[in-house]
């Protein structure tokens, strides 16, 4: 079975500071996302990753950085955290698609973000 | 631009049969998924839909119409841990595995 793991289920920050949160999957994927999620607009793509080293925006990337290193390993970062960054994030990866083969993402647990 | 609507929150009741509708535009169509997520938990694969048409696994089917911009989620004889929200995915253009979710809906199941 495909895992996905995140670093915190919770975790509360102070405004300002810096905060990583850290996505590990199991399965040689190439592919690594990360969103968000909030009541009512559903996911959010913020950023994503199809190799290592390689990024590429999402929709809502303002306020966020991304490092991916490893190729199982995708870092988000919030340089300096902001009370509208309260949050579910949740990170997911997933085989390249090819041809007419579309590979599901397999998301981690997510980790609900409260930024005082 | 790109939009996907589903309705946000459903009611049934046990052994019932509910239908979870999904209506997209996006720049173009390369697939689309159904999750199933509860409460505090990662989203789970339910289902993929490429081609138009009715894919039946076990209680659950998905059904898609390219033409229409429409797709649905069928559960039938519901089970109270069906209770969950219920996100529709496309896939748009291009080849580098993005998603573009719905919403989600909502469904409570009652006894």
């Amino acid at each position: 079975d495909v895992k996905v793991t995140q670093s915190s289920r919770y975790l509360v920050k102070r405004t300002g500071e810096k905060v990583f949160l850290e996505c590990v999957q199991d399965m040689d994927h190439e592919n690594m996302f990360w969103y968000r999620q909030d009541p009512g607009l559903g996911l959010r793509l913020i950023y994503f990753s199809y190799d290592v080293k390689m990024k590429e925006k999402g929709d809502i990337p303002e306020g966020y950085s991304v490092s991916r290193e490893k190729k199982e390993r995708f870092s988000l970062i919030l340089e300096s955290a902001s009370t509208n960054q309260t949050s579910m994030y949740l990170c997911a990866s997933s085989l390249p698609t090819s041809g007419d083969t579309k590979e599901t993402q397999y998301f981690g647990p997510g980790t609900r973000l409260l930024v005082l | 631009g790109q939009n996907i609507d589903q309705p946000t929150e459903m009611t049934a009741t046990e052994g019932a049969i509910v239908q979870i509708n999904c209506t997209y535009q996006t720049s173009g169509f390369n697939g689309l998924f159904w999750y199933q997520q509860h409460a505090g938990e990662a989203p789970t694969f339910l289902s993929y839909n490429v081609l138009d048409g009715l894919e039946e696994k076990g209680r659950f089917s998905s059904f898609l119409s390219r033409s229409k911009g429409y797709s649905y989620l069928l559960l039938k004889e519901l089970q109270m841990k069906d209770s969950a929200s219920y996100l529709c995915a496309v896939f748009g253009s291009g080849n580098t595995g993005k998603l573009i979710f719905g919403q989600g809906t909502t469904l409570q199941v009652k006894p």
